[in-house]
């Protein structure tokens, strides 16, 4: 069965440090893989995804960059944070082009201070 | 671009009752899927159903089934013989499956969710 994992689940960092928060996904290879931002009372914002291996399209303007240098690993990076940086992170990978259905990790929620 | 509302913050029911949570949505596609994700205290995305826009009939997930009406392009999530272990917030979710940027590799739209109780 596939199991996807997320490190730190928490974490708090000052304005203007480094982030860097992991995902891997186990148990099927060559996955899409999606980071979502989750601001308090609202819904999942897409942030960027990944087809493959060094392939990422990102969905929002902001100081986060995304990268994917293992089939199924896929970290969110920033050099400096910012105060509206802080909010729950859940990495996502679904099947290409099978049921279109995502399956979440359990997220990061990052408090930045 | 898609948008999915969700009208209702916040709904209550009693338990083993039935409850039905509203969803609407935009697009000019003609090929999506639909789904319902429940996301209960500890944060973990779950998904309940999905609904290919193709498909006519409703999907059905035991005590869990829609009200896919593609015209009106309105979406409800039935929870029958609801439970205390239902109470979540949930959302509604869209994607696009036609090319070139489809075949699952879009991310989902959500609306921003449904704050679900249920009464002991």
């Amino acid at each position: 069965s596939q199991t996807i994992h997320q490190w730190p689940a928490t974490l708090v960092q000052p304005v203007g440090s480094p982030l860097s928060l992991e995902c891997t996904v186990e148990g099927t290879s060559n996955p899409n893989l999606y980071w979502y931002r989750q601001a308090a009372g609202r819904g999942l914002q897409l942030l960027f995804y990944s087809v493959g291996i060094g392939q990422i399209s990102s969905e929002v303007p902001q100081n986060l960059s995304a990268s994917r240098p293992q089939d199924r690993q896929f970290i969110l990076s920033s050099k400096k944070l910012l105060l509206s940086d802080s909010g729950f992170y859940l990495c996502a990978w679904s099947r290409l082009r099978s049921s279109y259905e995502q399956y979440f990790g359990p997220g990061t929620r990052l408090t930045v201070t | 671009a898609q948008t999915v509302t969700q009208s209702q913050p916040e709904m209550s029911v009693q338990e083993a009752e039935t409850v039905t949570l509203s969803c609407t949505y935009d697009t000019s596609e003609s090929d999506y899927y639909l789904f319902w994700y429940k996301q209960p205290p500890s944060r973990q995305m779950i998904l309940v159903i999905r609904q290919e826009a193709y498909k006519q009939q409703n999907a059905t997930e035991n005590r869990f089934s829609v009200n896919f009406q593609k015209a009106a392009k309105s979406f409800s999530l039935k929870i029958s013989d609801s439970q205390l272990g239902d109470a979540a917030m949930y959302f509604c979710a869209y994607t696009h499956t036609g090319e070139p940027s489809g075949g699952g590799a879009d991310g989902l739209t959500f609306g921003k969710g449904t704050h679900l109780i249920i009464q002991p």
